[in-house]
Formats: structure tokens, sequence, C-alpha cells
């Protein structure tokens, strides 16, 4: 079974502060996702990446950028951390058009 | 913007009943999705149709799509309590663009 894991369920942090998510998928997918989650607006796409060290701005990167160093791996990072970033945090990773698979999501709170 | 749109946004059902979710979407596409996410949790891939597909099944889920009208629904049989999640419907954009575009989603509750 495919498997995509968050770095933290829960995480509590200060407006200002930089702040890592991380992810990671076991399956070698060449796709992986950010997406955000706000009640009533759905899942958002912030940014996706096709390939190491490839990215591409999805709907919403304002305030965000990405990293992906190792095909596994894929990191979403908060420069300076707002309250109207406070949300639930998705990642995916996919193989070509097909079915994503989703990590159990971070829900973040920015104080 | 949102390709997908579900309807309706809530639904709320006695178990043993049919559940069906409708989805609208704008342009063309290659595929059609569903997933389903429990409260608080990450999304589960339910099922894939494609667009020479009209119909498709999966254990107690029935999909269905209209290319023409630009819809799709899901009708999940003998509901049970177990069921009681958020649906969502995806779509690629056409072209060789592997992003999905997901809808917002219908909340269904099973009430025992």
């Amino acid at each position: 079974d495919v498997k995509v894991t968050q770095s933290s369920r829960y995480l509590v942090k200060r407006t200002g502060e930089k702040v890592f998510l991380e992810c990671v998928q076991d399956m070698d997918h060449e796709n992986m996702f950010w997406y955000r989650q706000d009640p009533g607006l759905g899942l958002r796409l912030i940014y996706f990446s096709y390939d190491v060290k490839m990215k591409e701005k999805g709907d919403i990167p304002e305030g965000y950028s990405v990293s992906r160093e190792k095909k596994e791996r894929f990191s979403l990072i908060l420069e300076s951390a707002s309250t109207n970033q406070t949300s639930m945090y998705l990642c995916a990773s996919s193989f070509g058009k097909h079915t994503q698979y989703f990590g159990p999501g971070t829900r973040l709170t920015v104080l | 913007s949102q390709q997908g749109e579900e309807d309706p946004q809530a639904l709320s059902i006695q178990e043993g009943e049919n559940a069906t979710m409708n989805c609208s979407y704008k342009t063309s596409i290659n595929n059609l999705q569903w997933y389903r996410q429990n409260s608080g949790r990450g999304l589960v891939h339910l099922i894939l149709i494609r667009s020479n597909e009209r119909e498709k099944h999966s254990g107690r889920l029935r999909v269905t799509l209209d290319t023409s009208k630009k819809s799709s629904s899901l009708l999940i049989t003998a509901s049970r309590a177990a069921d009681t999640a958020s649906y969502f419907c995806a779509t690629d954009a056409g072209g060789s663009n592997y992003k999905l575009t997901f809808g917002k989603g219908t909340l269904l509750t099973v009430n025992p």
C-alpha cells in the first residue's frame, strides 16, 4: 500500500515564525502536491512538483515556498507565518495523471 | 476557479438507505475521480471513471459520468453509519495536465 506521511498532525506556531511542513511518500511517485483545506473553500492547490527540484505554482502560492531535494520528500515552507495561514494542510502524491494518495494532514494554528 | 462542484452540500439519511451525490464540472476532462474524507483526516481515493466510460461499479459504489452534461453522480447503496464522511469529486483539466481540481464536497451523515 502507498504510504504518505506528514511530519506533524497538529502544529501551533506564532506569527512571524518560519514553519516547515514535511511530507514523505514511499511509492517512488513522480508527482507531489500540497493543498490547504478550509471550511467552505474545499481543497486548494498551493504548489506541486513533478520531479526532483521541479515545482509549479498552484492556485494560491502566495506566502508559501516548497522544496523537493529528494524524490520521496516534499516540503512546504511558510517563510513568515501569518494568522490567515491557519488551516489544514494536506500532502498528496501520484504517478502520472491518476489517483492521488493523501497523507493524514497537518492542522496548523498560527497565533 | 472550481472545476468540480458537488451537490448537495450536505445529505442526511438513515442506515440502509441509498445516498446519491452529484458533481458538475466546466471543461473537458480525461477522467473524474471520487474521494472520501473522514473528519479531520486525509482524503482516500474511491473510484476513477474515464471520459469514455459511462458507468463504473466498486462494491456498494456506483459512479456515472455524462460528458455531454459535464456531470457525474456517486451512488452509495445500503449505506452504513461508517459511510459518514465528506465526499469530493476531482477532475483533471484534460490534456497532459496532471493537476486535479477538487470540489467543495458533500457531507454525508448516515444515522444509525
